[in-house]
This record gives structure tokens, C-alpha cells and sequence, in this order.
């Protein structure tokens, strides 16, 4: 099992607004990232710290965090964002370790 | 522009060790960073398996600590991952990502295109 708790599945009508969220007792101490995955590619970074974008992700993603959840929104989904999504933090245990939620399918209507 | 490149045997025996090797393109492995290693079994999730510094400090998933070795090689740029007495529950695409780490908070970026290790007999 996972330290940081995402919900299997989340669905999304075309141009709406949809929020992914992390739950994990890490995340009142430090910030996830959050990766998206196509089928047959590797894992692509959408979000990290507090609400950074890497060069090349559309500003309809965003982050944010609050008590032990983070969340991503994406705001006007594509179709082109179908896919699973997974957080990542460090463990609850304060030591130089690392985990991914179970991940989300995210399918949009 | 950093790219990182998997590269190993694509079928290991169970009991037998899995190596497997990143080799970085595009920026000097010794200049900074951590160096990662993930797994995902087929149709499953990620699972980290450690981290390498450039200095050579090395952390690992609990789950797994007693069977993996990270190590860095900074003449050929490029990172290494070994796993020991392997079964079938080891299968996966593996793949290696450049690991930042900063106050409050990591992501793994960029990513390499993974790589299948079957493990058969």
C-alpha cells in the first residue's frame, strides 16, 4: 500500500474544470509533484512545489496543497489530458525517501 | 537539454541479478542533482526504487533496500541500478529520471523512455 492515497478513477466532461487530489500524512511537511502518463510513455512532470509549471505544460494545470491533500486542477480539460496521474512526495518517516500515490485515470467525456 | 537513455538486458533468470545502466546526455552527472530510479509493473503504478547524489550518497526504497545497489559512474556519465535475487515480481518497464531536491520539495524530471525487464526462466 502507499503512503500518499489518490482516488482510482476521476471523470471529467470536455472543457471542465477537474481536481485530482494526494492524500498522505507527508503532505503537511513537504510539496508533490505531479506526473502525467500517456499509455506507452513514460511519465511526464506537470507540477511541482508549491505551484511550479515546467517549460512546455499549459497553464490549465495547477497545484495546490492544504493540510495533509495535494491537489492538481486542471481548468478546461482536453481530451489531449486523458491519462493517468500520479503524486509523488517524500515518506511520512522524515528520511530521504520517496513515494508515488497509486495514481488516477482520468477520463475525459 | 538533459536526456536520459535506459539501457540493459530486457530478460533476467529468477534468482539472478538485474543491471540495468542511464546513461545522461546533456549535462554532467558530477555537476549536481540526484539520479533516480523507478519501476512500474505492467499495468500497475510507480514505485521509486532509490536515488543516487552526485557525490555518490545513495537512498533506497525500504521495500527493497537489502537487494539494490545504485552506483555512479562520472567518467562515462551515466548511473547504474542493481537488483539482486530478482523473481517475477520484479517485472517491469524501468526507468530513470534526474531526482531535484529543494527545501519542502522534489520531482523527478526529466525521464528516460523505460526500459521492459521480464523476469523468466
Amino acid at each position: 500500500s502507499s503512503e500518499l492515497t489518490q482516488d482510482p478513477a476521476v471523470s471529467v466532461a470536455l472543457g471542465q474544470t477537474v481536481r485530482i487530489t494526494c492524500q498522505g500524512d507527508s503532505l503537511r511537511s513537504y510539496y508533490a509533484s505531479w506526473y502525467q502518463q500517456k499509455p506507452g510513455q513514460a511519465p511526464v512532470l506537470v507540477i511541482y512545489g508549491k505551484n511550479n509549471r515546467p517549460s512546455g505544460i499549459p497553464d490549465r494545470f495547477s497545484g495546490s496543497s492544504s493540510g495533509n491533500t495535494a491537489s492538481l486542477t486542471i481548468t478546461g480539460a482536453q481530451a489531449e489530458d486523458e491519462a493517468d496521474y500520479y503524486c509523488n512526495s517524500r515518506d511520512s518517516s522524515g528520511n530521504l525517501n520517496w513515494v508515488f500515490g497509486g495514481g488516477t485515470k482520468l477520463t475525459v467525456l | 537539454q538533459v536526456q536520459l537513455q535506459e539501457s540493459g538486458p530486457g530478460l533476467v533468470k529468477p534468482s539472478e541479478t538485474l543491471s540495468l545502466t542511464c546513461a545522461v546526455s546533456g549535462y554532467s552527472i558530477s555537476s549536481g542533482y540526484y539520479w533516480g530510479w523507478i519501476r512500474q509493473p505492467p499495468g500497475k503504478g510507480l514505485e521509486w526504487i532509490g536515488s543516487i547524489y552526485h557525490s555518490g550518497s545513495t537512498y533506497y526504497n525500504p521495500s527493497l533496500k537489502s537487494r539494490v545497489t545504485i552506483s555512479v559512474d562520472t567518467s562515462k556519465n551515466q548511473f547504474s541500478l542493481k537488483l539482486s535475487s530478482v523473481t517475477a515480481a520484479d517485472t517491469a518497464v524501468y526507468y530513470c529520471a534526474r531526482h531535484s531536491s529543494a527545501a519542502g520539495t522534489d520531482w523527478f524530471d526529466p525521464w528516460g523512455q523505460g526500459t521492459l525487464v521480464t523476469v523468466s526462466s
